[in-house]
């Protein structure tokens, strides 16, 4: 089955400085990849999602970028702000069965320096 | 639109005693539903999906069950709890035939003492 494996697992940037986050995933029939973001004592977020026909999307300071050929696909935060601080996870969509089953990333702790 | 609600908010319980948390999703109609457990600092472990009434498919084997008794009330339960089974318990859901993304509920937060 699918496999993610997100790096690194805690991220410390200064405020305006620029943050990776990188996933690879082993199900070369995955074909949607969403990020969700969790702040302390919440849910999870979405806060942006790539299909697999698409290789770069962005939504203001947020990239996703995917590389079908490796099977990794990376976050991208720029000009990062403290509220920026959170948990992010990364997760595949294996299309088998209609089950919906997100597989996801073990999750990286991103801090802000103010 | 669509909303999730998840109760209790938190939940203080003793080894020993059982459980019963519910979920239920408004806006949609057929949702595929799915429990996940987080302890803390931890990940996302999914613990039961549904994509139907009475249709439940387990991830993992442990001394928790689930029901979905309505389209769009998803019930995750325990005869008797453990201290592990301490964390935060989130209900999700995506669209039936083949939605792919997820939307989480705000959570249950339990401490088994």
């Amino acid at each position: 089955g699918e496999n993610v494996e997100q790096h690194p697992s805690t991220l410390s940037v200064q405020e305006g400085d620029s943050a990776v986050i990188k996933c690879t995933y082993s199900d070369s029939a995955s074909n949607y990849f969403p990020w969700y973001k969790q702040e302390l004592g919440k849910r999870p977020q979405l806060i942006i999602d790539i299909r697999s026909n698409v290789g770069e999307k962005k939504d203001q300071r947020i990239a996703v970028t995917l590389n079908k050929t490796a099977k990794h696909f990376s976050l991208h935060i720029t000009e990062t702000q403290p509220e920026d601080s959170a948990v992010y996870f990364c997760a595949a969509y294996p299309p088998s069965g209609n089950t919906g089953k997100l597989i996801f990333g073990q999750g990286t702790t991103l801090q802000v320096k103010p | 639109s669509q909303t999730i609600h998840q109760w209790p908010a938190t939940l203080v319980q003793p080894v020993g005693s059982p459980l019963s948390l519910e979920c239920t999703v408004e806006g949609t109609s057929n949702p595929n539903l799915y429990w996940y457990r987080q302890a803390a600092g931890r990940g996302l472990q999914l613990l039961f999906y549904s994509v139907g009434i009475g249709q439940i498919s387990s991830e993992v084997p442990q001394n928790l069950s689930a029901s979905r008794p309505q389209d769009r009330q998803f019930i995750l339960s325990s005869k008797k709890l453990l201290l592990s089974d301490s964390g935060f318990y989130l209900c999700a859901w995506s669209r039936g035939q083949g939605g792919e993304t997820q939307y989480f509920g705000p959570g249950t937060r339990l401490l088994v003492l």
